[in-house]
């Protein structure tokens, strides 16, 4: 299972990009790169996968290298209501039976 | 978008009282889920992988025994902690996946256990 490194913390301000780089020098073929947001007592939410390139959706953009050892998540005009903890995954999804480690993740904190 | 619900939400009980934690996946099958255990100011740990028909298979140190895993159908996985103490007190959270495709884990609202 890859192991991931992310930085423990950030301080942002409302209506900034925010960018959180996730390491995962060991990733294999075949791992997908999985984004998830935590608020205080509720479970992960999905943000964003992607395998290559770049991803997008409504609420985020993932970039990620050509040799896929990193990739960071970039957060457009962050709000007060992202504070919160952001965990980057990496896993197989297409195996029955993987599991996902969970990192430490990284908690971001905006200020008004 | 895949929903997974998780039930009850939270949960006040004495020691040594057998509790039971449903995880439904509402709009998709699940052939596997999977239990997690979160400490305050703590990352997810993983407890346990849930399978449909079959054993579940545990992470080292999380006693079977203790954590009942039941996976009876494509939809509901259940944990039942039993005989629990307060050192049982945690924050509990499932989650599922759609097999079809590449799709991420899903996770429930999670499950907030107190033992006095």
């Amino acid at each position: 299972l890859a192991k991931t490194t992310q930085p423990i913390s950030m301080d942002s301000y409302e209506g900034q990009e925010v960018n959180i780089t996730c390491s995962h020098n060991n990733i294999a073929t075949n791992d997908y790169i999985t984004w998830y947001q935590q608020f205080p007592s509720q479970g992960p939410r999905f943000i964003i996968q992607g395998y290559k390139t770049k991803v997008t959706n409504e609420v985020a953009s993932l970039f990620i290298p050509a040799d896929r050892k990193s990739s960071t998540l970039s957060l457009p005009r962050v709000s007060l209501s992202d504070t919160a903890v952001y965990y980057c995954l990496v896993a197989t999804p297409n195996t029955g039976g993987f599991k996902t480690i969970f990192g430490a993740g990284t908690r971001l904190f905006v200020k008004a | 978008g895949a929903v997974v619900s998780q039930h009850p939400s939270r949960v006040i009980c004495k020691s040594g009282t057998s509790v039971k934690i449903e995880c439904r996946s509402l709009d998709f099958q699940a052939t596997t889920m999977f239990w997690y255990r979160q400490f305050p100011k703590q990352s997810l740990m993983l407890m346990a992988t849930s399978n449909e028909g079959s054993k579940a298979t545990y992470e080292q140190g999380v006693e079977k025994d203790k954590f009942l895993i039941n996976h009876a159908s494509l939809t509901l996985s259940t944990l039942t902690v039993t005989s629990a103490h307060p050192e049982d007190s945690s924050f509990y959270i499932c989650s599922a996946r759609d097999t079809a495709g590449n799709q991420p884990q899903h996770f429930g609202d999670g499950t907030r256990l107190s033992i006095l």
